[in-house]
């Protein structure tokens, strides 16, 4: 059974950092490229970052840019989120997300979604 | 960035009626689309892939239709667990974008 697991959310001051964690299981994860998906309260699904499943690639939303880091450690099975200057706009939950095969190659859909961390930032 | 708009923003059904849902993109996606479906509480889940194709697990009477700019999610026989907003999303170009979602109420 396919499972993502988000840990590292917190309440966090603007301009602070955090780092965010997803393990994953029931798959061979080295073989997925995976992303994180945002929701502020509230709102609509904001795609935030994707990285290969190599680690060689990464792209970012613009209103991210700069700031988030998406990383993965294949040994550990576990993606990972750096956010650093983190403003009141970013206050969302975070889901990680499978990128899907089906078929050939990765098609940028997300097929699995974990329950997601929670971010908010506030003074 | 292409842009997702979604119609209508509710739509406002009974058990066993059918249900159909826009998405218009601002440029082709050619089939590049996705649709998910969200209950309160709970992650995504997706239900269709590029424009058409059911995802693994997803009853067939979820279908989805379009190509180019105008998309079609259509539910034949509404359940009672398939009221859920409902969110497509592009893979056509970076960054990947949503739209703004459609509630499916009774």
């Amino acid at each position: 059974e396919v499972q993502l697991v988000e840990s590292g959310g917190g309440l966090i001051q603007p301009g602070g950092s955090l780092t965010l964690s997803c393990a994953a299981s029931g798959f061979t994860f080295s073989a997925n490229a995976m992303s994180w998906v945002r929701q502020a309260p509230g709102k609509g699904l904001e795609w935030v970052s994707t990285i290969t499943d190599s680690g060689f690639r990464a792209y970012y939303a613009d209103s991210v840019k700069g700031r988030f880091t998406i990383s993965r450690d294949n040994s550990k099975n576990t993606l990972y989120l750096q956010m650093n200057s983190l403003r009141a706009e970013d206050t969302a939950l975070y889901y990680c997300a499978r990128v899907c095969y089906y078929g050939s190659g990765p098609k940028y859909y997300f097929d699995y979604w974990g329950q997601g961390t929670l971010v908010p930032v506030s003074s | 960035e292409i842009v997702l708009t979604q119609s209508p923003a509710t739509l406002s059904l009974s058990p066993g009626e059918r249900a159909t849902l826009s998405c218009r993109a601002s440029q082709s996606v050619i089939n590049y689309l996705a649709w998910y479906q969200q209950k309160p509480g709970q992650a995504p889940r997706l239900l269709i892939y590029d424009a058409s194709s059911r995802a693994t697990g997803i009853p067939a009477r979820f279908s989805g239709s379009g190509s180019g700019t105008d998309f079609t999610l259509t539910i034949s026989s509404l359940e009672p667990e398939d009221f859920a907003l409902y969110y497509c999303q592009q893979r056509m170009n970076w960054p990947i974008t949503f739209g703004p979602g459609t509630k499916v109420d009774i």
